[in-house]
């Protein structure tokens, strides 16, 4: 089963600008993996963010951007407002295992 | 309007099994697929299976094959999630999701159901 790897922990200041990260234990993350973006509030469902590496659901904050950064998808906050403390997970798709695997998620604490 | 509305928390003993619902609203059913995420406490989310509504094709995680079952009934537009033999460490909330065709897009979530596993 591949593994997938987040920063457990950020901090950022309100304004300023962070980039998240998602790595594969068996190779770079593509476009191919169809990378995805969730923010997690405690007590409530995960929120969609980002699908497809880089697209923007219609509610997402234009803060928000999902991108390919070497051989790990990534997503950028900025800038960073204090309601953006949360946990962040990524998803990808392991097409040819038919297989979808979530990071271990980032804990963002804006400070 | 599209909802995902789950069924209510359970609370169960070791050994039992439970059977958690996702009934699906406001689009067609049998166009999106539908994953089930779970979340133990203070944890992080896992991917544990997947349905197609349309074609009942189903794929499971590596770790959860043998343990559970997803099934659909279209006339109900629901999905099921049963989880058998119920462990202490099966004590989460479980989220379905749907996933748009073609775009791996997960884009609504249902509210979460808590299955509580104690002796």
């Amino acid at each position: 089963q591949p593994v997938v790897t987040q920063e457990p922990s950020l901090t950022v200041s309100p304004g300023g600008t962070v980039t998240l990260t998602c790595s594969s234990s068996i190779g770079a993350v593509t476009s191919d993996l169809s990378p995805n973006w969730f923010q997690q509030k405690p007590g409530q469902a995960p929120r969609p963010l980002i699908y497809y590496t880089s697209n923007k659901h219609s509610w997402t904050p234009a803060r928000f951007s999902g991108s390919l950064l070497g051989d790990k998808a990534a997503l950028t906050l900025s800038p960073v407002q204090p309601e953006d403390e949360a946990d962040y997970y990524c998803l990808v798709f392991y097409g040819g295992r038919h297989q979808w695997v979530f990071g271990g998620g980032t804990k963002l604490t804006v400070l | 309007q599209v909802h995902l509305v789950q069924s209510g928390a359970e609370v169960k003993r070791p050994g039992a099994s439970v059977k958690l619902s996702c009934k699906a609203s406001g689009y067609i059913f049998t166009d999106y697929g539908i994953h089930w995420v779970r979340q133990a406490p203070g944890q992080g989310l896992e991917w544990i299976g997947w349905i197609h509504p349309g074609s009942a094709e189903t794929r499971y995680s590596p770790k959860s094959q043998g343990r559970i079952t997803i099934a659909r009934d279209t006339s109900a537009t629901s999905v099921y999630l049963d989880l058998n033999n119920l462990q202490t460490e099966d004590t989460a909330v479980y989220f379905c999701t749907r996933e748009a065709p073609g775009s791996r897009n997960y884009d609504y979530w249902g509210q979460g159901s808590l299955v509580t596993v104690s002796s």
